[in-house]
């Protein structure tokens, strides 16, 4: 069974930093692009970041750029998102996405359930 | 940044009835990179239609997707209660973006 399932989430202060695990299953997850995707509460879906199949190639809007990173162990069918220096506006629930076809150019065909972030002091 | 209009906010319909949704990017699609994602309250975004007109796997045949450059829609032909929710559209030709949503709620 495809599968992704999103860990990590929890209560963090601003500024400070968070790390967020996804783990795939039921795929072979080291030919295929993955997504981070975020939702605020009562809001609509926000792409976050974008890793290449292989961790070399890596990309993100401008509301996260030089705050996000993202990468991901093959060895291990892992994603991973770090979240640095985090504002009251990142606060949503964090999706893992996997890309339809592997490449960029893709719809995302399998999310998880989500991880909540919540940014308050 | 394309950003992707979705008309209306809130589609009011009864079961069985057809539902028309619209989505319209600020700049041309290249390629038809537009998907169509169905989300329920506390689950994750379903895929449902991808190239802006293929269904993914398992999408029943009542979903149906068109449209090119600057002007798509999804139907639902004939509505199942399982079908209301809040449905996005998204391209992935420039960047990622995705519309505001409609929500369709039971009339």
């Amino acid at each position: 069974q495809v599968q992704l399932m999103e860990s990590g989430g929890g209560v963090v202060q601003p500024g400070r930093s968070l790390r967020l695990s996804c783990t795939a299953s039921g795929f072979t997850f080291n030919i295929y692009a993955m997504h981070w995707v975020r939702q605020a509460p009562g809001k609509g879906l926000e792409w976050v970041a974008l890793i290449s199949y292989d961790g070399i190639n890596k990309y993100f809007p401008d509301s996260v750029k030089g705050r996000f990173t993202i990468s991901r162990d093959n060895s291990k069918n892992t994603l991973f998102l770090q979240m640095n220096s985090l504002r009251v506006e990142d606060t949503a629930v964090y999706y893992c996405a996997k890309s339809a076809k592997g490449s960029y150019r893709d719809a995302f065909d399998i999310w998880g359930p989500g991880t909540v972030v919540t940014v308050s002091s | 940044e394309i950003v992707l209009t979705q008309s209306p906010g809130t589609l009011s319909l009864s079961p069985g009835e057809r539902a028309t949704l619209s989505c319209r990017p600020s700049q041309t699609v290249s390629s038809n990179y537009l998907a169509w994602y169905q989300q329920k309250p506390g689950q994750a975004p379903r895929l449902l239609i991808y190239g802006a007109s293929s269904r993914a796997t398992g999408i029943p045949d009542r979903f149906s997707g068109s449209g090119s450059g600057t002007d798509f829609t999804l139907t639902i032909s004939r509505l199942e209660p399982e079908d209301f929710a809040v449905y996005y559209c998204q391209q992935y030709g420039s960047s990622y973006t995705f519309g505001q949503g409609t929500k369709l709620e039971i009339k």
